[in-house]
């Protein structure tokens, strides 16, 4: 069965420290993987796109990586920011005639001054 | 930047009453998409949307669910008769035939 996993399912981090957030896929044929950020009552924001052969992608202050060998991508960010505080979202996206978004449970993120 | 819009943001309704949701997608796309999340919970996809017709739906979009595109602009999703585990946010997104989906901002919808 197709399914996004991601962890923790929640983190608290004092403004200025780094974080890195879990996802773990089981989804075939891979097309590529979606880090989106998603703010309390609002719809999700694509922050990176990795394709197969992507290992690292950067985008600011968030940088994204893929091991398609053991299906995990994680997301750091760095020098955290009141701001960062929202949902992260990972999702694989699949193909099967159309392309499919396949979206994990979320990392709930929460920066602290 | 062009960007999918929703209305209403906020719906309430009484259980067994028919909701209409809107969206206009970006000009220019072909796909559109409705996705439901309940709160708490991940985000579901509900049903695609391609030249005037269904083009894929998930086992949520039972026969209460209906979609239209009744004009050039406006991409609907019609919920018949609302149950209470109806309530949640629901989103479109649109796209041009890739990979890439944009969301709208979401339609909370609560049914008491």
């Amino acid at each position: 069965k197709n399914q996004v996993e991601q962890s923790p399912q929640s983190l608290i981090i004092l403004e200025g420290k780094n974080c890195t957030l879990q996802c773990n896929y089981t989804v075939s044929p891979f097309s590529n993987l979606r880090w989106y950020k998603q703010d309390t009552g609002r719809g999700p924001v694509s922050l990176t796109i990795m394709t197969f052969s992507e290992n690292t992608k950067s985008n600011g202050r968030y940088t994204a990586t893929l091991d398609a060998d053991t299906k995990q991508s994680s997301l750091h960010i760095t020098a955290s920011q009141l701001s960062d505080s929202a949902s992260y979202i990972c999702v694989v996206i699949f193909t099967s005639g159309t392309y499919k978004y396949i979206f994990g449970t979320g990392t709930r993120l929460k920066v602290l001054a | 930047e062009p960007e999918v819009t929703q209305t209403p943001s906020h719906q309430v309704t009484q259980m067994g009453q028919e909701v209409i949701l809107r969206c206009v997608p970006i000009s220019n796309h072909l796909y559109f998409y409705w996705y439901r999340q309940i709160l708490g919970q991940k985000v579901e996809f509900l049903v695609s949307f391609y030249n005037n017709e269904i083009s894929e739906k998930s086992e949520i979009f039972d026969d209460q669910f209906s979609v239209e595109r009744p004009d050039g602009s406006n991409f609907t999703l019609k919920i018949r008769s609302t149950k209470l585990e109806d309530s949640a946010m629901y989103f479109c997104a649109s796209s041009e035939g890739g990979e890439t989906q944009y969301f709208g901002p979401g339609t909370r919808l609560l049914v008491l």
